[in-house]
């Protein structure tokens, strides 16, 4: 059974880093195919897509947001780490993070969506 | 970026009822492979979100057969063939064609 929990602070101050820990249990991200994102909702907000760590290490971020961003993995920790800088107000979000599913059809895995999503963390950006 | 419109926006549905939603992307969803990289997913109130359907039409574990995904692409549908007190929430859909990943607005389904 996958599982995935968000942790990090619930309240940072404007220009603050933000670092949040996505701990993961139930598969391991350094099998072929393999991912994990960080998606958020701003409150009244859609969702909106952050980032997302392969298993190979590639990363791939939000244009809009890649020069405040850093995703990481630590394979031995089962843990994938979202840092944003320079946070903002308007960064006050539900952040979640998400495990990239995988199936196999015949011999080779395809995507199967987000399948499994954390329980989410809420953060205030607040002076 | 790849922008997802959905509609409507706000949807008010009946026990027993058929619901749709539209999807429509400004750009092709399909990839080399020939699948079309479009998922749904339901977040319920005061819950994550969970995937409903992913690449356009394969439901995913544990997700009741009234929920049916179409469409090719740009243009793609969700339906509830019968709709239920527990299906209530905001409905997304997300492409994952290319990142980054873009979600429409959300489609706001209440009783």
């Amino acid at each position: 059974q996958i599982t995935l929990k968000e942790s990090g602070p619930t309240v940072v101050k404007p220009t603050q880093t933000l670092t949040l820990t996505c701990t993961f249990s139930g598969f391991s991200l350094s099998a072929s195919g393999m991912g994990v994102g960080w998606i958020r909702r701003p409150p009244g907000k859609a969702l909106e897509y952050l980032a997302l760590i392969f298993w190979d290490g590639d990363s791939r971020y939000n244009p809009s947001l890649k020069s405040r961003l850093t995703i990481t993995k630590d394979t031995s920790k089962n843990q994938v780490v979202l840092t944003m800088t320079n946070m903002d107000p308007l960064d006050t979000a539900t952040y979640y993070c998400a495990h990239r599913g995988r199936e196999i059809r015949g011999v080779q895995y395809y995507y199967s969506g987000l399948d499994v999503w954390g329980q989410g963390t809420t953060v205030t950006v607040s002076s | 970026d790849i922008v997802m419109t959905q509609s409507p926006l706000s949807l008010p549905v009946s026990p027993g009822e058929p619901a749709s939603i539209s999807c429509r992307s400004n750009q092709s969803l399909l990839h080399d492979n020939g699948y079309n990289y479009l998922d749904w997913y339901l977040q319920k109130p005061g819950k994550s979100p969970q995937l409903l359907i992913y690449l356009v039409s394969n439901r995913a574990s544990g997700v009741p057969d009234r929920f049916s995904g179409s469409g090719s692409d740009t243009d793609f549908t969700l339906k509830i063939s019968r709709v239920e007190v527990e299906d209530v929430g905001v409905y997304y859909c997300m492409q994952a064609r290319q990142t980054p990943w873009t979600f429409g607005q959300g489609t706001k389904v209440d009783i």
